[in-house]
């Protein structure tokens, strides 16, 4: 089973409000991360947690602010954001970031618009 | 020169025909690599690994050549299922740091 899942499917929020992304595996991976995807273009990194630690942090805005409650979820938190900001967001996770072989599975995302 | 270069595409090609993506890479210190695909407002989906000179999984076969840091896709028999976005994801590890770096992608509608 390499199931990364994600909630809410769909979000549309204002520029004042704060919502959270929700993401689940139970693959026992260590590595959790998030992206953030535009239209027409590739994933962009945002975050990576290691062993629930946060290992990256790809120069991301503070208006989103992870968190990683335990080895299987990891969580989003939006607040005060921009209409740029709107995207999917992907979750996705892997075994291990020291294996060679590590490969990232990725969840269904989350489509977000900031009005 | 760009971390990850694809092929810009896109490719339109009738079905059955063979078509073969190919993406260069600049670190030579790349570990690993992948070629996922993406279907419109989908997430990427690993189609497959590579991490020694080549992988052949049905009518799929990826192959890398290392001292070119160059990796190849080829797709025979094309069905219809095939369109999608392929995107070349090369990776590297090394003590603290780490990085994925994808492609830009490139483009696949097959044609009856």
């Amino acid at each position: 089973d390499t199931e990364v899942t994600q909630t809410p499917k769909h979000l549309v929020m204002g520029m004042t409000n704060k919502k959270s992304l929700k993401c689940e595996q139970h693959m026992g991976h260590r590595a959790m991360y998030w992206y953030k995807q535009k239209a027409k273009k590739p994933p962009e990194l945002m975050f990576v947690y290691s062993y629930e630690k946060l290992s990256i942090n790809e120069s991301v805005p503070s208006r989103f602010s992870p968190e990683c409650p335990n080895s299987s979820l990891l969580n989003l938190h939006l607040h005060a954001l921009q209409p740029e900001d709107s995207a999917l967001y992907l979750c996705a996770s892997s075994q291990d970031l020291g294996l060679i072989t590590d490969t990232q599975y990725f969840g269904p995302g989350t489509r977000l618009t900031v009005l | 020169r760009k971390e990850v270069e694809q092929d810009p595409g896109p490719f339109n090609v009738p079905e059955g025909a063979t078509v073969a993506f190919n993406c260069t890479y600049s670190n030579s210190a790349s570990q690993s690599f992948f070629w996922y695909r993406q279907d419109c407002r989908k997430e990427p989906k690993l189609l497959m690994s590579v991490y020694s000179s080549g992988n052949e999984d049905g009518r799929f076969t990826a192959q890398l050549n290392r001292a070119s840091q160059y990796i190849s896709l080829l797709i025979r028999d094309s069905k219809l299922s095939d369109s999608a976005t392929y995107l070349c994801v090369v990776r590297y590890s090394g003590g603290s740091n780490y990085k994925l770096t994808f492609g830009k992608g490139t483009l696949l509608t097959v044609n009856p």
